[in-house]
């Protein structure tokens, strides 16, 4: 049961680099999200998609882009990393709209730019 | 902005007492969830609460729901130190033609032995 898994799990990158992190589900699940993590400021949604093909923005979309090609996989990407960008990233999936069904959540992505 | 907010930020407890954590929240939902989150560690779901409904149980879980006062509650009975992690509220919100689920900025719950 791999659930939801993210790729890296960790990564440091330098200001202005650009990158792509994955996230991989195997429970057919329709929605995913991306999310960061601040301290003190929970979870924020950046960007979430209702199926293959589909994406939209969250509440802190700026300076990210995503992508669903198919179905199983949510690609967040970075094109021009920020400080302001360090952050843990948590990627989620849920079979139904929120708020009918729990999300099921990976381990996280600790990101730091320097 | 948050939609769901929980209070408090932080709550230290002994082994054996109850743990209350609360969750208020600024528009009308459907449904409200609570979700725990180990250091380090992804959030996990822990139960879903309608909004037509007012209490609900699960294990030394017990979760209200106040629609009247835009609140949520969740008891932890007889804690253990293993209930040491960080606690979320998500309520859904609509815009966008989607609904999405917004997190709360969490209370953070240690259990001492």
């Amino acid at each position: 049961n791999a659930g939801v898994t993210q790729t890296p799990k960790f990564r440091v990158l330098k200001t202005g680099q650009s990158m792509t992190l994955l996230c991989a589900q195997d429970m057919n699940h329709e929605y995913m999200y991306w999310y960061r993590q601040d301290p003190g400021m929970g979870l924020r949604l950046i960007h979430y998609s209702v199926g293959e093909g589909t994406t939209a923005k969250g509440e802190v979309p700026d300076g990210y882009n995503v992508s669903r090609l198919k179905k199983q996989n949510f690609l967040l990407g970075l094109e021009s990393a920020a400080p302001s960008q360090t952050s843990v990233y948590f990627c989620a999936s849920s079979y139904f709209s929120p708020p009918n069904t729990e999300a099921f959540f990976g381990q996280g992505t600790r990101l730091t730019v320097v | 902005s948050q939609q769901g907010e929980e209070d408090p930020q932080a709550l230290s407890i002994q082994e054996g007492e109850n743990a209350t954590m609360n969750c208020s929240y600024k528009t009308s939902i459907n449904n409200l969830q609570w979700y725990r989150q180990n250091s380090g560690r992804g959030l996990v779901h822990l139960i879903l609460i309608r909004s037509n409904e007012r209490e609900k149980h699960s294990g030394r879980l017990r979760v209200t729901l106040d629609t009247s006062k835009k609140s949520s509650s969740l008891l932890i009975t007889a804690s253990r130190a293993a209930d040491t992690a960080s606690y979320f509220c998500a309520t859904d919100s609509f815009s966008g033609g989607y609904n999405k689920l917004i997190f709360g900025a969490g209370t953070r719950l240690a259990v001492h032995p």
